[in-house]
């Protein structure tokens, strides 16, 4: 099966600075790589996601990227502010998505 | 907006009870999903169901069972709840791709 690894397990920044978060896959045929927003008290939420054809995405702040050949994606986030700061998890996989274990953002004011 | 709502934010059993989860959305999807969260070891899937009466079982399905009569509903059922069973339920759906979770029933089993 898949084997979803995510870095780092905690990250924390400045406001404005800019945070990326890796994650890298075992399954080659995996081909759909979201990413999810966990606030305190509230379910994980899906901010963004890429498919295996596309190796770039970007929406506002945030952005994607996949190097199939390494089996590598990563999330970025640019000029992060104080509400970014949450659990971000990744997963990949073809039907049944696996979850990374999360990685904890600290955005300090 | 999709909803998936989970019928308790917090729940308390003893050990021993039998425990229900309850998770209804509103937007026709197929396939519906219960997950725990644990701290350090993320989200893992207990079962899953692609369509009424149909069930698979996910990664750590011991000590679990499911049951989804109607489309918009997918229970989770503690058959005897153990101290180990304490942790974060998180319920889902999907079209297809991309899911869209419960904001979670926290269980503590004492």
């Amino acid at each position: 099966g898949e084997n979803v690894e995510q870095h780092p397990s905690t990250l924390s920044v400045q406001e404005g600075d800019s945070a990326v978060i890796k994650c890298t896959y075992s399954d080659s045929a995996s081909n759909y790589f979201p990413w999810y927003k966990q606030e305190l008290g509230k379910g994980p939420q899906l901010i963004i996601d890429i498919r295996s054809n596309v190796g770039e995405k970007k929406d506002q702040r945030i952005a994607v990227t996949l190097n199939k050949t390494a089996k590598h994606f990563s999330l970025h986030i640019t000029e992060t502010q104080p509400e970014d700061s949450a659990v971000y998890f990744c997963a990949g996989g073809s039907y049944i998505p696996t979850f990374g274990r999360g990685t904890s953002l600290i955005v300090h004011p | 907006d999709v909803k998936v709502t989970q019928s308790s934010r917090y729940l308390v059993k003893r050990t021993g009870e039998k425990v229900f989860l309850e998770c209804v959305q509103d937007m026709d999807h197929e396939n519906m999903f219960w997950y725990r969260q644990d701290p350090g070891l993320g989200l893992r899937l207990i079962y899953f169901s692609y369509d009424v009466k149909m069930k698979e079982k996910g990664d750590i399905p011991e000590g679990y069972s499911v049951s989804r009569e109607k489309k918009e509903r997918f229970s989770l059922i503690l058959e005897s709840a153990s101290t180990n069973q304490t942790s974060m339920y998180l319920c889902a759906s999907s079209p297809h791709e991309g899911y869209t979770f419960g904001s979670g029933t926290r269980l503590t089993v004492v």
